[in-house]
Protein backbone atom coordinates (compact mmCIF):
# COMPACT_ATOMS: atom_id res chain seq x y z
CA UNK A 1 0.00 0.00 0.00
CA UNK A 2 1.21 3.59 -0.63
CA UNK A 3 1.39 5.77 2.03
CA UNK A 4 3.30 9.20 2.53
CA UNK A 5 5.15 11.06 5.26
CA UNK A 6 5.62 14.11 6.44
CA UNK A 7 7.95 14.31 9.36
CA UNK A 8 7.01 18.20 10.32
CA UNK A 9 4.17 19.25 11.73
CA UNK A 10 4.89 22.74 11.87
CA UNK A 11 7.43 25.11 10.21
CA UNK A 12 8.19 28.92 11.36
CA UNK A 13 10.54 30.45 8.72
CA UNK A 14 11.06 34.53 8.32
CA UNK A 15 9.58 36.17 5.65
CA UNK A 16 11.97 36.15 2.42
CA UNK A 17 13.68 33.13 3.59
CA UNK A 18 14.24 30.03 2.10
CA UNK A 19 11.78 27.05 2.60
CA UNK A 20 12.08 23.51 2.17
CA UNK A 21 9.34 20.96 3.47
CA UNK A 22 9.72 17.45 4.05
CA UNK A 23 7.94 14.84 2.63
CA UNK A 24 9.06 10.92 1.83
CA UNK A 25 6.85 8.24 0.25
CA UNK A 26 6.21 4.41 0.27
CA UNK A 27 5.60 2.99 -2.93
CA UNK A 28 6.39 -0.15 -4.85
CA UNK A 29 6.14 1.44 -8.77
CA UNK A 30 6.93 4.86 -10.18
CA UNK A 31 4.89 7.37 -7.71
CA UNK A 32 2.77 9.98 -9.02
CA UNK A 33 3.52 12.46 -6.65
CA UNK A 34 1.58 16.09 -5.65
CA UNK A 35 1.89 18.79 -3.31
CA UNK A 36 -1.63 20.81 -2.58
CA UNK A 37 -1.88 23.64 -0.09
CA UNK A 38 -4.63 24.92 1.95
CA UNK A 39 -5.33 28.21 3.55
CA UNK A 40 -7.63 28.47 6.65
CA UNK A 41 -10.88 27.85 5.78
CA UNK A 42 -10.23 27.07 2.34
CA UNK A 43 -9.84 23.79 0.15
CA UNK A 44 -6.88 22.43 -1.12
CA UNK A 45 -5.20 23.94 -4.00
CA UNK A 46 -2.87 21.92 -6.14
CA UNK A 47 0.72 23.41 -6.52
CA UNK A 48 2.51 21.01 -8.18
CA UNK A 49 2.86 17.01 -9.58
CA UNK A 50 5.49 15.10 -10.71
CA UNK A 51 4.49 11.98 -12.80
CA UNK A 52 7.90 11.54 -15.16
CA UNK A 53 10.75 13.06 -16.49
CA UNK A 54 12.50 15.88 -15.29
CA UNK A 55 13.17 15.18 -11.60
CA UNK A 56 12.66 19.15 -11.06
CA UNK A 57 9.43 20.42 -11.19
CA UNK A 58 8.02 23.87 -11.36
CA UNK A 59 4.79 25.05 -9.89
CA UNK A 60 2.70 27.87 -9.16
CA UNK A 61 3.27 30.83 -6.88
CA UNK A 62 6.88 29.61 -7.25
CA UNK A 63 6.99 26.95 -5.68
CA UNK A 64 9.26 23.98 -6.70
CA UNK A 65 9.96 20.74 -5.96
CA UNK A 66 12.49 17.63 -6.44
CA UNK A 67 12.03 13.91 -7.00
CA UNK A 68 14.31 11.98 -5.15
CA UNK A 69 13.85 8.10 -6.12
CA UNK A 70 16.77 6.53 -4.50
CA UNK A 71 15.87 8.95 -1.09
CA UNK A 72 11.78 8.23 -1.76
CA UNK A 73 11.38 11.86 -1.27
CA UNK A 74 9.43 14.92 -3.16
CA UNK A 75 10.64 18.05 -1.29
CA UNK A 76 8.79 21.37 -1.65
CA UNK A 77 10.92 24.50 -1.77
CA UNK A 78 10.66 28.15 -2.34
CA UNK A 79 13.16 30.12 -2.28
CA UNK A 80 11.77 33.67 -0.54
CA UNK A 81 8.74 32.89 1.68
CA UNK A 82 6.07 35.33 1.07
CA UNK A 83 3.68 36.58 4.52
CA UNK A 84 0.64 35.15 2.36
CA UNK A 85 2.46 31.36 2.55
CA UNK A 86 1.39 30.79 5.95
CA UNK A 87 -0.92 27.68 5.30
CA UNK A 88 -0.92 24.02 5.39
CA UNK A 89 0.84 22.22 2.86
CA UNK A 90 -0.04 18.60 1.95
CA UNK A 91 2.02 16.31 0.10
CA UNK A 92 -0.07 13.13 -1.82
CA UNK A 93 1.36 9.98 -3.69
CA UNK A 94 -0.82 8.34 -5.95
CA UNK A 95 -0.95 4.98 -8.15
CA UNK A 96 -1.75 4.36 -11.30
CA UNK A 97 -4.03 1.82 -13.07
CA UNK A 98 -7.39 1.79 -13.71
CA UNK A 99 -8.90 4.42 -11.42
CA UNK A 100 -6.24 5.94 -9.15
CA UNK A 101 -5.74 6.38 -5.57
CA UNK A 102 -4.19 9.58 -4.06
CA UNK A 103 -3.11 9.48 -0.38
CA UNK A 104 -2.72 12.43 1.30
CA UNK A 105 0.24 13.06 4.36
CA UNK A 106 -1.00 14.31 7.46
CA UNK A 107 0.46 17.97 6.53
CA UNK A 108 2.92 20.35 7.11
CA UNK A 109 2.06 23.71 8.96
CA UNK A 110 4.21 26.64 8.05
CA UNK A 111 3.76 29.70 9.54
CA UNK A 112 5.67 33.10 8.52
CA UNK A 113 7.35 35.49 10.37
CA UNK A 114 8.15 39.14 9.74
CA UNK B 1 -14.31 28.02 -14.98
CA UNK B 2 -16.70 27.47 -12.34
CA UNK B 3 -15.24 25.79 -9.25
CA UNK B 4 -16.43 22.69 -7.01
CA UNK B 5 -19.50 24.02 -5.04
CA UNK B 6 -20.14 22.55 -1.61
CA UNK B 7 -23.14 23.65 1.01
CA UNK B 8 -23.16 24.20 3.41
CA UNK B 9 -20.53 25.71 4.71
CA UNK B 10 -20.96 24.70 8.52
CA UNK B 11 -23.49 22.29 10.61
CA UNK B 12 -23.50 21.73 14.15
CA UNK B 13 -25.37 18.68 14.69
CA UNK B 14 -26.48 16.84 18.22
CA UNK B 15 -24.83 13.08 18.30
CA UNK B 16 -27.45 10.51 16.78
CA UNK B 17 -29.14 13.26 14.59
CA UNK B 18 -28.24 12.99 10.59
CA UNK B 19 -27.12 15.12 8.27
CA UNK B 20 -26.25 15.74 4.48
CA UNK B 21 -23.68 17.22 2.58
CA UNK B 22 -24.36 18.82 -1.26
CA UNK B 23 -21.20 18.83 -3.69
CA UNK B 24 -21.58 19.84 -7.43
CA UNK B 25 -18.17 19.14 -9.36
CA UNK B 26 -17.17 21.04 -11.82
CA UNK B 27 -18.60 20.62 -14.83
CA UNK B 28 -17.60 17.84 -17.51
CA UNK B 29 -15.16 16.17 -14.09
CA UNK B 30 -16.25 12.51 -14.18
CA UNK B 31 -14.54 11.72 -11.42
CA UNK B 32 -15.79 12.51 -7.39
CA UNK B 33 -14.30 12.25 -4.44
CA UNK B 34 -15.47 12.88 -1.08
CA UNK B 35 -12.81 13.12 1.86
CA UNK B 36 -12.59 13.32 5.65
CA UNK B 37 -10.23 15.94 7.41
CA UNK B 38 -10.20 15.51 10.83
CA UNK B 39 -8.14 18.21 12.70
CA UNK B 40 -4.90 17.65 12.46
CA UNK B 41 -4.71 14.80 9.57
CA UNK B 42 -4.84 14.78 6.26
CA UNK B 43 -7.86 14.09 4.33
CA UNK B 44 -9.08 10.74 3.88
CA UNK B 45 -10.55 9.35 1.04
CA UNK B 46 -14.41 8.49 1.84
CA UNK B 47 -15.72 7.42 -1.57
CA UNK B 48 -14.74 7.54 -5.37
CA UNK B 49 -17.12 8.07 -8.18
CA UNK B 50 -16.39 7.76 -11.70
CA UNK B 51 -19.46 8.89 -13.45
CA UNK B 52 -22.77 7.90 -11.80
CA UNK B 53 -21.16 4.29 -10.65
CA UNK B 54 -19.01 3.58 -7.08
CA UNK B 55 -15.00 2.82 -7.85
CA UNK B 56 -14.02 2.81 -3.73
CA UNK B 57 -15.69 2.98 -0.95
CA UNK B 58 -13.37 1.03 1.19
CA UNK B 59 -12.64 3.46 4.20
CA UNK B 60 -16.70 4.44 3.85
CA UNK B 61 -18.22 3.51 7.33
CA UNK B 62 -21.28 2.04 5.68
CA UNK B 63 -23.39 1.37 8.89
CA UNK B 64 -23.84 5.07 9.20
CA UNK B 65 -22.10 7.21 5.68
CA UNK B 66 -23.97 7.00 2.10
CA UNK B 67 -23.47 8.58 -1.26
CA UNK B 68 -24.96 9.01 -3.58
CA UNK B 69 -24.11 10.32 -6.86
CA UNK B 70 -27.07 10.89 -9.47
CA UNK B 71 -26.96 11.45 -13.36
CA UNK B 72 -23.33 11.86 -12.88
CA UNK B 73 -23.17 14.90 -11.89
CA UNK B 74 -24.04 16.69 -8.18
CA UNK B 75 -23.61 14.04 -5.36
CA UNK B 76 -24.85 14.11 -1.66
CA UNK B 77 -23.14 12.43 1.36
CA UNK B 78 -25.07 12.02 4.50
CA UNK B 79 -24.20 10.48 7.67
CA UNK B 80 -27.01 8.97 9.89
CA UNK B 81 -26.72 8.78 13.01
CA UNK B 82 -23.32 11.13 13.80
CA UNK B 83 -21.11 10.15 16.17
CA UNK B 84 -19.32 12.51 18.03
CA UNK B 85 -16.10 11.13 16.52
CA UNK B 86 -17.46 12.45 12.62
CA UNK B 87 -16.50 16.02 13.88
CA UNK B 88 -14.44 16.96 10.89
CA UNK B 89 -14.90 18.88 7.33
CA UNK B 90 -16.05 17.38 4.66
CA UNK B 91 -14.46 17.83 1.26
CA UNK B 92 -15.51 17.13 -2.01
CA UNK B 93 -13.21 17.29 -5.18
CA UNK B 94 -13.58 16.24 -8.73
CA UNK B 95 -11.12 15.40 -11.66
CA UNK B 96 -11.29 15.43 -15.13
CA UNK B 97 -9.38 11.77 -15.50
CA UNK B 98 -8.96 10.40 -12.31
CA UNK B 99 -6.85 11.93 -9.19
CA UNK B 100 -3.38 11.43 -11.33
CA UNK B 101 -4.33 14.81 -12.99
CA UNK B 102 -4.81 16.55 -9.59
CA UNK B 103 -7.92 17.43 -8.02
CA UNK B 104 -9.84 20.57 -7.36
CA UNK B 105 -11.17 21.00 -4.37
CA UNK B 106 -14.53 22.39 -2.89
CA UNK B 107 -14.07 24.77 0.36
CA UNK B 108 -15.98 22.06 2.24
CA UNK B 109 -18.36 21.46 4.89
CA UNK B 110 -16.97 22.11 8.95
CA UNK B 111 -18.85 19.75 10.57
CA UNK B 112 -19.71 19.58 14.31
CA UNK B 113 -20.97 17.16 16.46
CA UNK B 114 -21.89 18.07 19.81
Amino acid sequence: AQSVTQPDIHITVSEGASLELRCNYSYGATPYLFWYVQSPGQGLQLLLKYFSGDTLVQGIKGFEAEFKRSQSSFNLRKPSVHWSDAAEYFCAVGRGGGYQKVTFGTGTKLQVIP
Amino acid sequence: EAGVAQSPRYKIIEKRQSVAFWCNPISGHATLYWYQQILGQGPKLLIQFQNNGVVDDSQLPKDRFSAERLKGVDSTLKIQPAKLEDSAVYLCASSFQGGLYGYTFGSGTRLTVV
